[in-house]
């Protein structure tokens, strides 16, 4: 299995802030990496696919990079709804795996 | 819009076999280019893939649970399911189906259900 290591696992910021959160994969997943946003006792929501593709109705503050191995997901200036848990994904081989989750919170 | 709906028993005992159904609307499990998922995460926990399957019934299973799960297609119903046997505590969580689109780039879950909670206690 790939593993995704998420780093942090968690951080506190303001509103207004640029927030940068990091995933790294065991091998090389080319561009197949997904990031999603989770809010407390609703389904993940799709930001970011393919590394680097916005999802259709997702403000353009979050922004996606990286292939190979390491990725990041940028929010250029951190909103009062952001605040959540983000995951990791690998789309490139099964079984698919998530990254552990960042969960980012007020400061 | 495509909406995913988890339906089944919210409580099961261990040993017995947890079934869950995840009826579509608004799109159909026919359609080419995606294919159907399950994924659970455990209370306060990450979330773990369990498994897919095509349209066409092939399916792939997380080797971690692959001696105990079975997931199935119904295009008549619309709907796909999950069961999962010989359940313990461990496998109590919320479950989610899901949608894949695999006809991009990124084989990326474009649409969830909301989740069900499935506990596994006597």
């Amino acid at each position: 299995d790939i593993q995704m290591t998420q780093s942090p696992s968690s951080l506190s910021a303001s509103v207004g802030d640029r927030v940068t959160i990091t995933c790294r994969a065991s091998q090389s997943i080319s561009s197949y990496l997904n990031w999603y946003q989770q809010k407390p006792g609703k389904a993940p929501n799709l930001l970011i696919y393919a590394a680097s593709s916005l999802q259709s109705g997702v403000p353009p503050r979050f922004s996606g990079s990286g292939s190979g191995t390491d990725f990041t997901l940028t929010i250029s200036s951190l909103q009062p709804e952001d605040f959540a848990t983000y995951y990791c994904q690998q789309s490139y081989s099964t079984p698919r795996t998530f990254g552990q989750g960042t969960k980012v919170a007020i400061k | 819009q495509v909406q995913l709906q988890e339906s089944g028993p919210g409580l099961v005992k261990p040993s017995q076999t947890l079934s869950l159904n995840c009826t579509v609307s608004g799109g159909s499990v026919s359609s080419g280019s995606y294919y159907w998922s399950w994924i659970r995460q455990p209370a306060g926990k990450g979330l773990e893939w369990i498994g897919r399957i095509y349209t066409s019934g092939s399916t792939n299973y997380n080797p971690s649970l692959k001696s105990r799960v079975t997931i199935s297609v119904d295009t008549s119903e619309n709907q796909f399911s999950l069961k999962l046997s010989s359940v313990t505590a461990a496998d109590t969580a919320v479950y989610y189906c899901a949608r894949v689109n695999y006809g991009g780039n990124g084989r990326e879950i474009d649409y969830w259900g909301q989740g069900t909670l499935v506990t596994v206690s006597s």
